[in-house]
């Protein structure tokens, strides 16, 4: 059975820093691996996919890796701002199944 | 393109009394599901389908949920009878086929009281 945690489950941070959140996953055998962010009471967006092919993603300050063989993959924030404050989520699939495997969650807060 | 639209928002009920959560994916998106947040809770997978089929209903509960796709219109997911611990935040999700990214609507927050 596919489990996924992520570490730290909560960090705080003063603007400016660049920061690493991390994702690990028990089965190896993913296909793809998604990040989201989510804000209070809102829903999910989504800011990176890695296709089981790939080994990184990048999207502005925001830089994801993946490591297939060790079940890892971590989510790089560069310059961090007070608007990147939310809860951070990864979530791997696996072919056959199509469904997301979502992680415990990172709740990020960055003080001005 | 408007992305993954659900509706209501919020959706109170009372105990007993139906749930009905619409979704319509993305367009040009054929593969739906459908997901739970449960207060203090992470998300978790409750149906896979695509249109006029169910792929995958192991995260349903077995009684009282029930979810569809039909040929026309949007996906709807329903819960007969409601019970308190069915309050949660309900996120109906799409994508175009099974191996790319998922989109993601704002979703549904049913409380039931």
């Amino acid at each position: 059975k596919q489990e996924v945690t992520q570490i730290p489950a909560a960090l705080s941070v003063p603007e400016g820093e660049n920061l690493v959140l991390n994702c690990s996953f028990t089965d190896s055998a993913i296909y793809n691996l998604q990040w989201f962010r989510q804000d209070p009471g809102k829903g999910l967006t989504s800011l990176l996919l890695i296709q089981s092919s790939q080994r990184e993603q990048t999207s502005g300050r925001l830089n994801a890796s993946l490591d297939k063989s060790s079940g890892r993959s971590t989510l790089y924030i560069a310059a961090s701002q007070p608007g990147d404050s939310a809860t951070y989520l990864c979530a791997v699939t696996r072919r056959a199944t199509n469904k997301l495997i979502f992680g415990t969650g990172t709740l990020l807060a960055v003080q001005p | 393109n408007a992305g993954v639209m659900q509706n209501p928002r919020h959706l109170v009920r009372r105990r007993g009394q139906e749930a009905r959560l619409r979704c319509s994916p993305m367009k040009g998106h054929s593969h739906v599901y459908w997901y739970r947040q449960l207060p203090e809770e992470g998300l978790k997978f409750m149906v896979y389908l695509q249109k006029e089929n169910i792929i995958d209903e192991s995260g349903m509960p077995k009684e009282r949920f029930s979810a569809e796709f039909p040929k026309e219109g949007p996906s709807i997911l329903r819960i007969q009878q409601v019970v308190r611990g069915d309050s949660a935040a309900y996120f109906c999700a799409s994508s175009p086929s099974g191996d790319y990214g998922y989109t993601f609507g704002s979703g549904t927050r049913l409380t039931v009281v």
